[in-house]
């Protein structure tokens, strides 16, 4: 049964860092590509960022280019985002879930809520 | 970059009636890599639909996706009280590579 859950979320100042991880259980995690996608409060889905199976390739959404960067632990069956530079608009739920460029999200973790505020 | 723009916004309903969300792109978009997916409060996204038409495991056949090209149509068929919740289409850009989402679709209780 795949299960994925995200953890080191919480509450930090604007300008610190926070890095996420997720953690992957029930399948091959080294097989598989890995995202973020974060959801600020009351609105909708926002793609952050892809890796590839064997972290060789990563992608991200044009506006979080240079501030986060995702990475990944295949023997820890783990994926992390650090996030810095920190700012209000990040304030979101953040989610990891298994895909790859040709293949949907189909599994997605609970999300772990982080709250940029002073 | 391109852009998903669902429609309607809202959609209020009655149990038992028939749903139609519809994703339209800023530009052709591969079938392939068109996907639809069902979020309740409080709760993750689900996986509802991959490749424009293709039920993920699990999903009843009320649920259907079609179309194509920069057009495509979700259908929930004999609306069941846990149908009501908030609907994204999602596409993948080969170039440049990046994932893109809708606004979302809230299908709600009339």
């Amino acid at each position: 049964q795949v299960h994925l859950v995200e953890s080191g979320g919480g509450v930090v100042q604007p300008g610190r860092s926070l890095r996420l991880s997720c953690a992957a259980s029930g399948f091959t995690f080294s097989t598989y590509g890995m995202h973020w996608v974060r959801q600020a409060p009351g609105k909708g889905l926002e793609w952050v960022a892809l890796i590839w199976y064997d972290g060789n390739n990563k992608y991200y959404t044009d506006s979080l280019k240079g501030r986060f960067t995702i990475s990944r632990d295949n023997s820890k069956n783990t994926l992390y985002l650090q996030m810095n530079s920190l700012r209000a608009e990040d304030t979101a739920v953040y989610y990891c879930a298994r895909g790859t460029v040709v293949t949907p999200l189909d599994y997605w973790g609970q999300g772990t809520l982080v709250t940029v505020s002073s | 970059e391109i852009v998903l723009t669902q429609s309607p916004g809202t959609l209020s309903l009655s149990p038992g009636d028939t749903a139609t969300l519809s994703c339209r792109a800023s530009q052709s978009v591969s079938s392939n890599y068109l996907a639809w997916y069902q979020q309740k409060p409080g709760q993750a996204p689900r996986l509802l639909i991959y490749g424009a038409s293709i039920r993920a495991t699990g999903i009843p056949d009320r649920f259907s996706g079609s179309g194509s090209g920069t057009d495509f149509t979700l259908t929930i068929s004999r609306l069941e009280p846990e149908d009501f919740a908030v609907y994204y289409c999602q596409q993948f850009d080969s170039s440049p590579r990046a994932l893109t989402f809708g606004g979302g679709t809230k299908v709600e209780i009339k």
